[in-house]
């Protein structure tokens, strides 16, 4: 299995909802990553995920919590969004961490907060 | 830091007609490189990877790429565009920070 699978596809949610994606791989990656990407631009990190802890958080706001209950499982809980948070959010994997080595993308999720 | 610069950021090629994406980086370190397709409202998929080993690399659906260290480039081709070839393209540096660095993307249309 060389995917990375993502749900849901998409989400509406509105600004006082908590909604929460998910994100799989069963490569035994046992690094993860979230990323946002806003239309018609290139990906912006937001975690990274070592061994199941968490090694970066790119200054993120607090309303985003990831959360990675194993080593095949990346969660993003939301809460309070903001109408700017609409975009792609796409979870990726690779092998070990480390920048050097590729990385394989979810098909993403795509959110809208209204 | 790490940096890419892509050239171009819409692109319009005659199908059948060669592709040829334009990649100049900025690295501290040596740098592993890669090129990243992304169809509308799809994840990425890697094309090629550049780590050291043959400067001329080899990709999936017909495209490759060379590394040219005197030049910082890693300009992406294929010898004959397919209209399954529109979609988005990025360039991406890795560094020393466990961080990629993105291009800003080309946008391929291919006109039948």
């Amino acid at each position: 299995d060389t995917e990375v699978t993502q749900t849901p596809k998409h989400l509406v949610m509105g600004m006082t909802n908590k909604k929460s994606l998910k994100c799989e791989q069963h490569m035994g990656h046992r690094a993860m990553y979230w990323y946002k990407q806003k239309a018609k631009k290139p990906p912006e990190l937001m975690f990274v995920y070592s061994y199941e802890k968490l090694s970066i958080n790119e200054s993120v706001p607090s309303r985003f919590s990831p959360e990675c209950p194993n080593s095949s499982l990346l969660n993003l809980h939301l809460h309070a969004l903001q109408p700017e948070d609409s975009a792609l959010y796409l979870c990726a994997s690779s092998q070990v961490p480390g920048a050097n080595n590729e990385q394989f993308f979810g098909p993403g999720t795509r959110l809208t907060v209204l | 830091a790490q940096s890419v610069t892509q050239l171009d950021s819409h692109v319009s090629v005659s199908e059948g007609t060669p592709v040829l994406l334009r990649c100049n980086y900025s690295s501290s370190y040596s740098p592993s490189l890669f090129w990243y397709v992304q169809h509308p409202n799809k994840g990425l998929q890697l094309l090629l990877k550049y780590t050291s080993a043959a400067t001329l690399v080899k990709g999936i659906n017909g495209f490759e790429a060379e590394f040219k260290k005197s030049e910082t480039s890693f300009h992406l081709t294929k010898p004959s565009a397919h209209m399954s070839d529109a979609a988005e393209y990025f360039c991406v540096v890795s560094g020393g920070n466990n961080r990629l660095a993105f291009g800003k993307g080309n946008q391929v249309v291919v006109i039948p």
